[in-house]
């Protein structure tokens, strides 16, 4: 049973179009986050929401919009894509917003043509 | 701003021998920091967790050391193995509700 699945694992669209990714944990965790792994293979945070709260917002740009409906779902919709949006993107969870090993996904790779 | 480097060459060894890691960072105090192995097409997988205060973690056969004034981290495994190829990744909290930062991890090949 996967403990943080996201969908779709791959994803191949047109600039100027507008796409969700959906995550989903089943740990129980009360954090998620999502992060974003470029082609140099940094891994850079972009958010992260505990119990449905957003605690983290980092320097992202506002076609960037995470929503939790729940604090087992973390969705992150972007609008107008761009090339430069083409990466892999995770989403992780860990028990609580303090110190924690982080539980990720197996990510969603976007593809922007 | 906060810079974390990796060895960025991959780092080739032969199975049964120790292999090292290094982590360096600048331009901050972390609480603590951890490691993670990612495989090819996979998230990463948390490893260990060493916080400021401590100078060595153990798990089996992977060994952490965490220098503050050095500000470095070596990460150490032991009678390594061909299934520990993978990347290493090292992450650093930034300033609490666990905000990470990652380098961009070492490759390790571990050849029969």
């Amino acid at each position: 049973d996967t403990a943080v699945s996201q969908t779709p694992k791959y994803l191949v669209t047109q600039m100027g179009n507008d796409k969700s990714i959906k995550c989903e944990q089943n740990l129980g965790h009360d954090t998620m986050y999502w992060y974003k792994q470029d082609s140099k293979k940094f891994l850079k945070i972009m958010f992260s929401y505990n119990n449905k709260e957003l605690i983290i917002n980092e320097t992202v740009p506002n076609r960037f919009s995470p929503k939790s409906p729940d604090k087992a779902h973390l969705n992150l919709h972007i609008n107008s894509l761009e090339l430069g949006d083409s990466a892999v993107y995770f989403c992780a969870s860990s028990p609580g917003e303090g110190a924690g090993e982080l539980f990720f996904g197996e990510g969603s790779r976007l593809t922007v043509l | 701003s906060q810079k974390i480097e990796q060895n960025s060459e991959a780092l080739n060894i032969q199975e049964g021998k120790t292999a090292t890691l290094t982590c360096n960072y600048t331009n901050y105090s972390p609480a603590y920091l951890q490691w993670y192995r990612q495989d090819p097409g996979r998230g990463p997988v948390f490893l260990l967790l060493i916080r400021e205060n401590e100078k060595e973690k153990r798990k089996e056969r992977l060994k952490v050391t965490f220098d503050t004034t050095l500000k470095q981290s070596l990460f150490h495994i032991t009678a390594s193995q061909p299934a520990d190829s993978a990347t290493y990744l090292c992450a650093l909290d930034i300033g609490g509700y666990n905000k990470l930062i990652f380098g961009a991890g070492t490759r390790l090949a571990v050849h029969p």
